[in-house]
């Protein structure tokens, strides 16, 4: 049973178009909750991290925010620039992070 | 720039030839750590070191050894290379004080074994 889920697999935006990107979790004893992004031939780059439920972290269009069981990635007004794969991972006691499979973005002009 | 390498980055190799993927950063990270990239399994966590002469197994060792001798190397290293271990595999070193979260992530090293 996946502990981590992201959803959807993949979306397309037009350029402006704003969405966001789900990332449900089912471990306990959670100890941070992690925002990547990769870009295709690349390694994750870090975004965020949320540590307790009601906590939102903004950077330029992206915005996380987190509850006791999944965490958003708000993308306001897009930009093409913004297409990559969204990486959540979880950190749970005693654990190496837990990633899920990932969001496609397409955000085209 | 701060950054983590990994060489090389594509490689192709037969069953049983053993090989060594480097990886170096000049962060001066004492945490690192290598996962590999499946289709449909996403990234997994092989071994990871908190400093050096310290190595731990993740969550899929099985066929990999690492060594760290030096804080800034960690290579891994695949003694008898099976089919199974193609993979995209991923180098990362960590903030201080943040485990393996806050990681930076190597450009990635394709390896394709027949």
């Amino acid at each position: 049973e996946d502990q981590v889920t992201q959803s959807p697999e993949a979306l397309r935006l037009q350029e402006g178009e704003s969405s966001s990107l789900n990332c449900s979790y089912t471990v306990s004893g959670l100890r941070g909750l992690f925002w990547y992004r990769q870009d295709p031939g690349k390694g994750p780059e870090f975004l965020f991290t949320l540590y307790s439920a009601g906590e939102e972290k903004e950077k330029e269009r992206l915005k996380a925010t987190l509850t006791k069981k999944e965490s958003f990635l708000h993308i306001t007004a897009p930009k093409p620039e913004d297409s990559a794969t969204y990486l959540c991972a979880v950190n749970q006691a005693g654990t190496a992070l837990i990633f899920g499979k990932g969001t496609t973005l397409s955000v085209s002009s | 720039e701060a950054q983590v390498t990994q060489n090389p980055r594509y490689l192709i190799t037969v069953t049983g030839k053993k090989l060594t993927v480097t990886c170096s950063q000049n962060m001066n990270h004492e945490y690192m750590s290598w996962y590999r990239q499946d289709p449909g399994l996403g990234l997994r966590q092989i071994y990871y070191s908190m400093n050096v002469e310290v190595t731990d197994k993740g969550d899929v060792p099985e066929g990999y050894k690492v060594s760290r001798k030096e804080k800034r190397n960690f290579p891994l290293i695949l003694e008898s290379p099976s089919p199974n271990q193609t993979s995209l595999y991923f180098c990362a070193s960590s903030v201080p004080g943040t485990g393996d979260t806050e990681a930076f992530f190597g450009q990635g090293t394709r390896l394709t074994v027949v």
